[in-house]
């Protein structure tokens, strides 16, 4: 099974700075990663697939970047809707397909 | 409109049963696979199990196998599970998700909690 591990845990950003997650695999995946958002109450929502492709409707300020074991989720100018919680997940290798143990990004 | 409507969820005892279902409309269900994928406070999202868009393959996390069983019905558009011998560590919510690889459109999830 691959060990998806995210970090930080939590990262305290002012509105308007960038935010830049990790997510690091135990293994090499390619390319095959995703990224999801969670707002509290809600369902996930895919912001990342491939690494790097954004899905439908999502804006270009969020971006995703990374192969083989590390990975990077970018958000470059932070604003009020995107303070979540944010999970990479891994499709490289399955089952099980993986998931990180997610990072809060909260309003400092 | 494009969704994904899950139910079924509720309290039951450890070692009873429960059937999860998640109505889709909105687009054609039977070209997609679906999974089950669960939330827990303490151990995040966890993926339960998938099938593909005709039902040919399935496939569980080893924490279920055995004791739960993914099906769907393409022409109801919906998907199940079913939830067998059930164990305190089974309380979470549960999604539905549409995707092969990565889960493109989740449902809003159903609440299970297993507790004496």
């Amino acid at each position: 099974e691959i060990v998806m591990t995210q970090s930080p845990a939590t990262l305290s950003v002012s509105p308007g700075e960038r935010a830049t997650l990790s997510c690091r695999a135990s293994q090499s995946i390619s390319s095959n990663l995703a990224w999801y958002q969670q707002k509290p109450g809600q369902a996930p929502r895919l912001l990342i697939y491939g690494a790097s492709t954004r899905a439908t409707g999502i804006p270009a300020r969020i971006s995703g970047s990374g192969s083989g074991t590390e990975f990077t989720l970018t958000i470059s100018s932070l604003q009020s809707e995107d303070f979540a919680v944010y999970y990479c997940q891994q499709y490289n290798n399955w089952p099980p397909w993986t998931f990180g143990q997610g990072t809060k990004v909260e309003i400092k | 409109q494009v969704q994904l409507v899950e139910s079924g969820g509720g309290v039951v005892q450890p070692g009873t049963s429960l059937r999860l279902s998640c109505a889709a409309s909105g687009f054609t269900f039977s070209s997609h696979g679906m999974h089950w994928v669960r939330q827990t406070p303490g151990k995040g999202l966890e993926w339960v199990a998938v099938i593909w868009y005709d039902g040919s393959n399935k496939y569980y996390a080893d924490s279920v196998k055995g004791r739960f069983t993914i099906s769907r019905d393409n022409s109801k558009n919906t998907l199940y599970l079913q939830m067998n011998s059930l164990r305190d560590e089974d309380t979470a919510i549960y999604y539905c998700a549409r995707g092969r690889l990565y889960f493109d459109l989740w449902g809003r999830g159903t609440l299970v909690t297993v507790s004496s």
